[in-house]
């Protein structure tokens, strides 16, 4: 079945960059996600990318999607201690009109140092 | 405010006493979803529901069931509740008529239950 996996833990200094990687098998992905949950709450959607554009930039964050070999990333610039968290990496297809269900990763633990 | 209100947000309780815990959104959203996060395991799919009087099942349905009779409520109840079934539980909705095909979902503040 479909699959989406991640690191579980990575941790960084403040000011550096964090790259969080995931994976996914199902080739007929149309859609690809980065949630944050910060400790005690929700996710909540961080940004998402269609599978036909390689990258999205939005402020300090940038994704790169590489379809071929089915392979996303989330960079973070200028990590600050805020930004500690868990990501989550999750895919979705599109199918007859209808969005299809989320496929979750089991999620990244994301600890910036001072 | 657009939220998704999940209720209750803490819950201790005993084998086989049947509970539920609502889920109530207020953005007219079509697509409603229950999720459980457990360590290691990450963000597991119980039931979801396209629309009213519509559901389905997840990845892992056992031991709950769902019901979907207005658009903004989608309440997940525990029969008999079992010890396995102590986990921290997301509700989650979207539009699910997203033309850009994408299913963007806002999250719960989750439900921490737990079974003794």
């Amino acid at each position: 079945g479909e699959d989406v996996e991640q690191s579980l833990f990575l941790s960084v200094r403040e000011g550096d960059s964090s790259v969080i990687n995931c994976t996914y098998t199902d080739s007929s992905s149309t859609y690809l996600y980065w949630y944050k949950q910060e400790p005690g709450a929700g996710l909540q959607l961080l940004t998402y990318i269609f599978s036909n554009m390689d990258m999205k930039q939005d402020q300090r964050l940038t994704v790169l999607l590489n379809k071929k070999d089915k392979h996303l990333s989330l960079r973070i610039a200028d990590t600050q201690t805020g930004d500690s968290a868990i990501y989550f990496c999750a895919e979705s297809g599109y199918y007859g009109g209808s969005q299809g269900n989320l496929i979750f990763g089991k999620g990244t633990k994301l600890s910036v140092k001072p | 405010e657009a939220q998704v209100t999940q209720n209750p947000r803490y819950l201790i309780t005993v084998t086989g006493k049947k509970l539920t815990v609502t889920c109530s959104q207020n953005m007219n959203h079509e697509y409603m979803s229950w999720y459980r996060q457990d360590p290691g395991l990450g963000l597991r799919q119980i039931y979801y529901s396209m629309n009213v009087e519509v559901t389905d099942k997840g990845d892992v349905p056992e031991g709950y069931k769902v019901s979907r009779k207005e658009k903004r409520n989608f309440p997940l109840i525990l029969e008999s509740p079992s010890p396995n079934q102590t986990s921290l539980y997301f509700c989650a909705s979207s539009p699910g008529d997203d033309l850009s095909g994408a299913n963007v979902l806002t999250f719960g503040a989750g439900s921490r239950l737990t079974v003794l």
